[in-house]
């Protein structure tokens, strides 16, 4: 089954607006987390990711935050643009395997 | 630099034909994997290898087999499809087994009739 799985399966956003995206993981001793952009038609991409030693790592207009503590963590997107539509999926690193969530689609409203 | 190339981007095949996704990188990366995704679901690992020679089972290996001769090449085969493996399949490779940055191929459409 399913180790991470995503809040909401969709999200609509003014542009220009802020998008949080959030993850729940079921193992506590998960400590590696990776979040993944993916427009239609194409492949998967890699965004940012995380360890479990650090709370918060940030990057270009995006920023992973992680609570170790209720096991969650979320993608927030700095002024949405048009462009940031598309499915987002958290994944865990698990030894040599990556466990990806469901998936939210995010639409960006002009 | 093309990346992650597969190939065919789209096949239909008849219940019990057999055929062989093609996947080919050219950043000498050592661990390359197989994905399949369905709708309204995420990602579920088939077959991964960690280098030439070496493979290993995923979540959902059933009715796939997969070899890794070269470095470049990781291709996926199906022996006897069935229309439950009617899937977009992606493969993907990256740098070292344990980062979780992944570079995915474009995607192969598969309709088993």
């Amino acid at each position: 089954g399913e180790s991470v799985g995503l809040h909401l399966p969709t999200l609509s956003v003014q542009e220009g607006d802020n998008s949080i995206i959030n993850c729940a993981y079921s193992n506590s001793a998960s400590d590696y987390f990776i979040w993944y952009k993916q427009e239609s038609g194409k492949g998967p991409q890699f965004i940012i990711d995380i360890r479990s030693n650090m709370d918060k790592r940030q990057g270009q207009r995006v920023t992973v935050l992680l609570n170790k503590t209720v096991k969650h963590l979320s993608l927030q997107i700095a002024a949405t643009q048009p462009g940031d539509s598309a499915v987002y999926f958290c994944a865990e690193n698990i030894g040599y395997k990556l466990s990806f969530g469901a998936g939210t689609t995010v639409t960006v409203r002009a | 630099n093309a990346g992650v190339t597969q190939t065919p981007k789209f096949q239909v095949l008849k219940t019990g034909q057999s055929m062989t996704l093609q996947c080919a990188q050219d950043m000498n990366h050592e661990y390359m994997s197989w994905y399949r995704q369905d709708p309204g679901m995420g990602l579920r690992l088939i077959h991964y290898s960690v280098g030439a020679g070496i493979t290993d089972q995923g979540e959902v290996p059933n009715g796939y087999n997969v070899s890794r001769s070269t470095t470049e090449d990781f291709p996926l085969r199906l022996l006897s499809a069935a229309p439950s493996q009617t899937s977009v399949y992606f493969c993907a490779s990256s740098s070292g087994a344990l980062t979780g940055e992944l570079f995915f191929g474009e995607g192969s459409r598969l309709t088993v009739l």
